[in-house]
């Protein structure tokens, strides 16, 4: 069963434009949250993140926002810029547990 | 300061044999997890190791395993190789909890 989903495979957005990812989780248990970037053959980046004590954290161009009683969170990047263009994977883990669960992730292209 | 750094980048073996990949860390990272990313999958948390230790495992055969020294570097080996472990295999090293910063991956192909 899938503890974090992102149910959007793919998204296409106009250069200038917002970019919402969108990720739901079921286990209640995760405290924090966090996006990565990922570019084909490289190691995912870290982009964001976001406590669940927080409802919004935001970092330039980027936004996440969580929703608990959802059990949603969305990243918002404005304005999207063609560079943006890559794999978007939600990640989710709690207390000094190490390991995150992912989403399968959202390919993101950003046209000119 | 250095980021993740993962040996080898590329390894082609065939099915049955087995192989060991290394992983060192960003220096003063205790925390050293692996992942498996396949088409489809996404990524996949094989286990986790903290001050030489297996603090966390993931939904993965015994074929898996690993090891972490008292440096924090970290191997892992998957013996009697299947096609189906074609991956992308990305190791992160985390300060503490949350935020994990990943190395660029060893792509293995099983033929």
């Amino acid at each position: 069963d899938q503890q974090v989903k992102q149910n959007s495979p793919s998204l296409s957005v106009q250069e200038g434009r917002i970019s919402i990812l969108n990720c739901d989780y079921t286990n209640s248990m995760f405290d924090y949250f966090l996006w990565y970037k990922k570019y084909p053959a490289e190691g995912p980046t870290f982009l964001i993140s976001i406590s669940s004590i927080k409802d919004k954290n935001e970092d330039g161009r980027f936004t996440v926002f969580l929703n608990k009683s959802a059990k949603h969170l969305s990243l918002h990047i404005v304005p999207s810029q063609p560079g943006d263009s890559a794999v978007y994977f939600c990640a989710a883990g709690w207390g000094s547990q190490g390991n995150l669960i992912f989403g399968k992730g959202t390919k993101l292209s950003v046209k000119p | 300061k250095a980021g993740v750094t993962q040996t080898p980048r590329y390894l082609i073996k065939t099915r049955g044999q087995q192989v060991t990949l290394s992983c060192s860390p960003i220096s003063g990272h205790r925390s050293v997890s692996w992942y498996q990313q396949t088409p489809g999958q996404g990524l996949q948390f094989l286990f986790e190791y903290f001050s030489e230790t297996q603090r966390n495992k993931g939904n993965f055969p015994g074929r898996f395993s690993g090891r972490q020294f008292s440096n924090s570097r970290s191997e892992m080996n998957v013996s009697t190789l299947e096609l189906g472990d074609s991956a992308l295999y990305l190791c992160a090293s985390s300060p503490l909890q949350g935020e994990a910063f990943f190395g660029q991956g060893t792509r293995l192909t099983v033929v």
